[in-house]
């Protein structure tokens, strides 16, 4: 079974400033989907980016980007130019690759950010 | 294009009783996906329900049960309800294709059980 594994419980960066969000997976599949998930006090579940595993090009989305270690089987998600409202609960998550296979999301404990002004 | 829907917003019940809570999914899409989502914790998936049928079950009791009507929105009931049952119940909705298929998350439905 997959699991994924998020360390880091809470975060804090100034504005302005770089914060890296860590996770790690654990799977015996070679194709599948790593994705960031973003959870602001509304609860609405906002997907951040998105990162196939057959792709060895980090995913890019505007300030956010990813370091993909797909050996180490490790995720970490780098927030540039941290803004007041990108303090939220940050999901990592994973989905299997396949077609006809259910599509579920298989999420981390989160992390929560905080953006200091 | 509507997004996702839920309702209610909040809603609280007593041990034992039965709930039922509902989703709308996005415009154009066929599936929808179930979350329990316990305070501090990442969701955990319960169901998916494609074209009516369930696709996909977590490891949740049958007292946990759902339906998808013909316009593809989707309840979610639960029976006997345990006081282990709050938790914050998100529904997604997507369109299945062969592979990658977005999931569109709802705000979610809060059950507070006492």
């Amino acid at each position: 079974a997959q699991t994924v594994t998020q360390s880091q419980p809470e975060m804090s960066v100034q504005e302005a400033e770089t914060v890296t969000l860590s996770c790690t997976y654990d799977t015996s599949e070679s194709d599948y989907y790593l994705f960031w998930y973003k959870q602001p006090p509304s609860r609405q579940m906002i997907l951040v980016i998105r990162q196939e595993a057959y792709k060895q090009q980090n995913a890019t989305e505007n300030r956010f980007s990813v370091n993909f270690q797909k050996a180490a089987k490790s995720f970490s998600l780098k927030i540039s130019d941290s803004q007041l409202g990108d303090a939220a609960m940050y999901f990592c998550a994973y989905r299997t690759f396949y077609g006809g296979a259910t599509n579920k999301l298989i999420f981390g404990t989160g992390t929560l950010l905080a953006v200091q002004p | 294009e509507t997004g996702v829907t839920q309702s209610p917003t909040h809603l609280i019940k007593t041990r034992g009783q039965q709930v039922t809570l509902r989703c709308s999914s996005q415009s154009g899409h066929n599936t929808v996906s179930w979350y329990q989502q316990a305070l501090g914790q990442g969701p955990q998936f319960i169901f998916q329900y494609y074209r009516e049928e369930e696709n996909g079950r977590g490891n949740f009791p049958p007292r946990f049960s759902g339906l998808q009507f013909p316009n593809y929105s989707s309840e979610l009931n639960v029976n006997a309800l345990e006081l282990d049952d709050s938790a914050l119940y998100l529904c997604a909705s997507s369109f299945h294709r062969d592979r990658f298929d977005e999931q569109y998350f709802g705000p979610g439905t809060r059950l507070t059980v006492t």
